[in-house]
């Protein structure tokens, strides 16, 4: 079973901090792919990053950069210099090949488990 | 369009009737998923469609709940003898999950479903 933990359920910060989010994932799939969404107060989830599992770089977007350690199984995302507008629910998800597994039962079929989220608020 | 739209916005209902949700994917995803969230749960897988078929109907909660998919593109899911506890937001999203390194899903603005 596949499972996303996000252990910071709140985090409120000050307009231009660093913050950082936490994210830790289970999987028994040696290919498999994690994923940031953002949640602004419209609702609708936004695609922020892909990462393969065989790909451990980080990766830096702007003010937004991501940390993949295979070692200790997280994905940690970083906003520097954060804004109000960084205000959301942000989503850690994981989810297996989307291709039928060879040496294993069953699929998964790309679906994506979630964690629980973290609510961050930035304040001006 | 450009992105993942779905129908109705918003949706009240009466404990009992039957609901129907609409999702209408990117042009050109064949792959297609709904999930569902709520306060108590978070965010839930519900079914997978490849197509017009459906080989991952693993989260749908009871046989109350059933979709299906047309012509490869239009997405339905029906919700009969709706309960208070199905009251949620329901998500689709689509991708192109068979092409390497193009599996992130992207999600429509969502159907918030309120059962009375």
């Amino acid at each position: 079973a596949q499972k996303v933990t996000q252990a910071q359920t709140e985090i409120s910060v000050v307009e231009k901090e660093d913050v950082t989010l936490d994210c830790v994932y289970e999987t028994r799939d040696t290919t498999y792919y994690l994923f940031w969404y953002k949640q602004p107060p419209s609702g609708e989830l936004v695609f922020l990053i892909r990462r393969n599992s065989f790909d451990e770089q980080n990766e830096i977007s702007g003010r937004y950069s991501w940390n993949f350690q295979k070692s200790t199984s997280s994905f940690n995302f970083t906003i520097t210099a954060s804004q109000v507008v960084d205000s959301a629910v942000y989503f850690c998800a994981l989810s297996g090949p989307p291709q039928p597994r060879l040496n294993a039962g069953g699929t998964s079929y790309g679906k994506l488990t979630f964690g629980q989220g973290t609510i961050l608020t930035v304040h001006p | 369009g450009a992105g993942v739209s779905q129908s109705p916005s918003n949706k009240v209902t009466e404990k009992g009737k039957d609901v129907e949700l609409r999702c209408d994917p990117i042009s050109g995803h064949t792959a297609l998923y709904w999930y569902r969230q709520s306060l108590g749960q978070g965010l839930e897988f519900l079914i997978y469609f490849q197509g017009n078929s459906a080989p991952d109907k693993s989260g749908l909660p009871s046989d109350r709940f059933s979709a299906e998919r047309t012509g490869g593109s239009v997405s339905t899911l029906t919700i009969q003898r709706t309960q208070q506890e199905d009251s949620a937001v329901y998500l689709c999203a689509s991708s192109l999950v068979w092409v390497v390194g193009r599996n992130e899903q992207f999600f429509g603005p969502g159907t918030r479903l309120t059962v009375l």
